[in-house]
């Protein structure tokens, strides 16, 4: 089985523009959720969606947002990018719930904002 | 506030040795623990979990610890190898915090051949 897939794997923006991030949870899992990972630090929590619901956010301004379709893929949109928004993106996927006891990272998107 | 360390500073060892990585937290009260793995440039691969309720838990040349008094866990690789080397991450989960994991800034590991 394939595992968390991550689109694109790498992306340059200009501030002021827009971004939109996709992930492919693996089959079978209804939980996805997104993170933001700066260099030299640990991934800082954005999103959960669970059966396309919103079951979390971070601490992230209204720039971010997110959603979940019918078939558990999501999108993380990021509006207005300012130069401090260049990270890798992960998203994760879950099997259990919003419990996340294991999650599956893809290998993220690299966003650098010129 | 809540707090997760984990040593900033690279651990360097040698090959066939112990490599012992700490996690210690502050105003948490965790359910569970997970230890991860990151490779440069790819997203973290989940190894471990302990419950609040556990000790200690071994999985092949891994074995973590978790001391809810002493807000500690420890993640031990025994005969490491280079292969082993790598960016280890705990993430801490509460009920409080519906689950959502807060990551430690992860520490760096070499085995030296």
């Amino acid at each position: 089985d394939a595992g968390v897939t991550q689109s694109p794997t790498h992306l340059i923006k200009t501030r002021g523009q827009h971004v939109t991030l996709r992930c492919s949870p693996i089959s079978g899992h209804k939980s996805v959720s997104w993170y933001q990972q700066v260099l030299g630090q640990g991934p800082q929590f954005i999103f959960q969606y669970y059966e396309k619901e919103e079951r979390g956010r971070g601490n992230f301004p209204d720039r971010f947002s997110a959603r979940q379709f019918p078939n558990y893929s999501s999108e993380l949109n990021v509006n207005a990018l300012l130069l401090g928004d260049s990270a890798l993106y992960l998203c994760a996927s879950s099997s259990q719930g919003t419990t996340n006891e294991k999650l599956f990272f893809g290998s993220g998107t690299q966003l650098s904002v010129l | 506030s809540q707090k997760i360390e984990q040593n900033s500073e690279a651990l360097n060892i040698q090959e066939g040795k112990t490599a012992t990585l700490t996690c210690n937290y502050t105003n948490y009260s965790p359910a569970y623990l997970q230890w991860y793995r990151q490779d440069p440039g790819r997203g973290p691969v989940f190894l471990l979990l302990i419950r609040e309720n556990e000790k200690e838990k071994r999985k092949e040349r891994l074995k973590v610890t978790f001391d809810t008094t002493l807000k500690q866990s420890l993640f031990h690789i025994t005969a490491s190898q280079p292969a082993d080397s790598a960016t280890y991450l705990c993430a801490l989960l509460s009920s409080g915090g519906s689950y959502i994991p807060t990551f430690g800034r992860g520490t760096s590991l070499i085995v030296h051949p």
